[in-house]
């Protein structure tokens, strides 16, 4: 039950793009569909983007996609917007009914 | 509308319990897991436990299994984590969080606002 792994950082300015990786194991990430994407601002509860790699609730806006190749997933968001400037945290099914976040990413707009 | 609210929460004493409580409504309780989640003061998510919809199956992270316990009574549309020997490390703001998609328990689609736990003596 390690964390997976995120940059702890990113940024871009607005209209960009740029993309979040998130790194685990053939044990988690890369042995199931099975990885979701967090928006959490400051002392909110955080907020659902994108579930089973690359789904997106009702209401996501499509400027947030994912990916999976081997044990990395990514989040990219594309046209930047001021509003997207919050936490990201991955998470993934890691068997046996279980699952682990990354250590999250906090994505700036410059 | 859909929500989840967390209570229970404060300070203790470590060694001491507490139970922590997720009241469900605007949706069908009993037909969805509910996870407990914590995120430590200025640190990530960390999954605590999961229980599936009719409570049939609990899991936990190492961390927290043989001292936390997770249940749910679909009567009162409410989760539960009763928490035991509580250590400084479990200070935290712990959501409940709804089990989204019947695929996997990954994906949590449903959030509560948090409550705050701090274990200090």
């Amino acid at each position: 039950q390690s964390a997976l792994t995120q940059p702890p950082s990113a940024s871009g300015s607005p209209g960009q793009s740029v993309a979040i990786s998130c790194t685990g194991t053939s044990s988690d990430v890369g042995g199931y569909n099975y990885v979701s994407w967090y928006q959490q601002y400051p002392d909110k509860a955080p907020k659902l983007m994108i579930y089973e790699v690359n789904k997106r609730p009702s209401g996501v806006p499509d400027r947030f996609s994912g990916s999976k190749s081997d044990n990395t997933a990514s989040l990219t968001v594309s046209g930047l917007q001021a509003e997207d400037e919050a936490h990201y945290y991955c998470s993934s099914y890691a068997g046996s009914d279980t699952v682990v976040f990354g250590g999250g990413t906090k994505l700036t707009v410059l | 509308q859909v929500q989840l609210v967390e209570s229970g929460g404060g300070v203790v004493q470590p060694g001491t319990s507490l139970r922590l409580s997720c009241a469900a409504s605007g949706f069908r309780f009993s037909s969805y897991g509910i996870h407990w989640v914590r995120q430590a003061p200025g640190k990530g998510l960390e999954w605590v436990a999961v229980i599936w919809y009719d409570g049939s199956k609990v899991k936990y992270v190492d961390s927290v299994r043989g001292r936390f316990t997770i249940s749910r009574d679909n009567s009162k549309n409410t989760a539960y984590l009763q928490m035991n020997t509580l250590r400084a490390e479990d200070t935290a703001v712990y959501f409940c969080a709804r089990v989204g998609y019947a695929s996997s328990v990954d994906g949590m689609d449903v959030w509560g606002q948090g409550t705050t736990v701090s274990v200090s003596s």
